[in-house]
C-alpha cells in the first residue's frame, strides 16, 4: 500500500507565525486530501488536490501538490489558536479507502 | 440529522467481552466507511459500504471482526471476544458520493468517533 510520510511529528509555533507541514508518498499520487483532527472528535475535510502543480486555499490554509505528484504542502498564514490540531493527509488507494499520514500535531501558544 | 452520529461516545470492555459500535450516518448518504485510529497514529480503513452492500472488508483486523448496514442506514461494528489491541477510536464516515474517497468537494463526513479501551 502507499506509504504517507508527514513532517514535522509536531509544531509548536507561537501566534501569528506562519508554518508549513509536510506530506510525502512513496508512490505517485491521484487524489490528496487534507483533514483536520481536533482531541477527541472526528476529522475535519480541509482540501483535496488532484493535478500536479494544484493549489488552494481556504480563509489562512494553502495546499499544494507538486508537478510529480508525490509531495503536497500545507501552509497556514498568521497562524491563530483555532489552527491547532491534528492534521492529516490522505491518498487515494486500490479498492475503497484512504490511506492516511500518522498525523502533524499543531499547538499555537499566544 | 445534520452529522455522523456514533455510538457509544466511550466504551470499556473487559478483555473476552463482545462490543457493539453504532454509525448513524447522514440521511441518504450511499457510502460509508469504518476506521480504526490508535493512539498516535492516522485512521486505518476497516471496510466499506455502499448502500448496504459490504463492497470492501479487506482492512478488518480479524474474523472477531464484523460490520453490517442491513437497510443502506445505519450501520453497526461487532467486536468479538475483545482484546487489548482493539483498544483503539473506532470512526464512521460517509459520503454522498460513490468514488473511492468521497466528494470533491467535501470529501468524508467524519464522525466523533468510539472509544474503546479494553481491560
Amino acid at each position: 500500500s502507499q506509504e504517507l510520510e508527514q513532517s514535522p511529528q509536531s509544531l509548536i509555533v507561537q501566534e501569528g507565525k506562519n508554518l508549513t507541514i509536510n506530506c510525502t508518498s512513496s508512490k505517485t499520487l491521484y487524489g490528496l486530501y487534507w483533514y483536520k483532527q481536533k482531541y477527541g472528535e472526528g476529522l475535519i475535510f480541509l482540501m483535496m488536490l488532484q493535478k500536479g502543480g494544484e493549489e488552494k486555499s481556504h480563509e489562512k490554509i494553502t495546499a499544494k501538490l507538486d508537478e510529480k505528484k508525490q509531495q503536497s504542502s500545507l501552509h497556514i498564514t498568521a497562524s491563530q489558536p483555532s489552527h491547532a490540531g491534528i492534521y492529516l493527509c490522505g491518498a487515494e488507494q486500490s479498492g475503497y479507502a484512504l490511506n492516511f499520514g500518522k498525523g502533524t500535531s499543531l499547538l499555537v501558544t499566544p | 440529522g445534520a452529522g455522523v452520529s456514533q455510538s457509544p461516545r466511550y466504551k470499556v470492555a473487559k478483555r473476552g467481552q463482545d462490543v457493539a459500535l453504532r454509525c448513524d450516518p447522514i440521511s441518504g448518504h450511499v457510502s460509508l466507511f469504518w476506521y480504526q485510529q490508535a493512539l498516535g497514529q492516522g485512521p486505518e480503513f476497516l471496510t466499506y459500504f455502499q448502500n448496504e452492500a459490504q463492497l470492501d472488508k479487506s482492512g478488518l483486523p480479524s474474523d472477531r471482526f464484523f460490520a453490517e448496514r442491513p437497510e443502506g442506514s445505519v450501520s453497526t461494528l461487532k467486536i468479538q471476544r475483545t482484546q487489548q489491541e482493539d483498544s483503539a477510536v473506532y470512526l464512521c464516515a460517509s459520503s454522498s458520493s460513490l468514488t473511492a474517497a468521497g466528494d470533491f468537494n467535501y470529501g468524508y463526513t467524519f464522525g466523533s468517533g468510539t472509544r474503546l479501551t479494553v481491560v
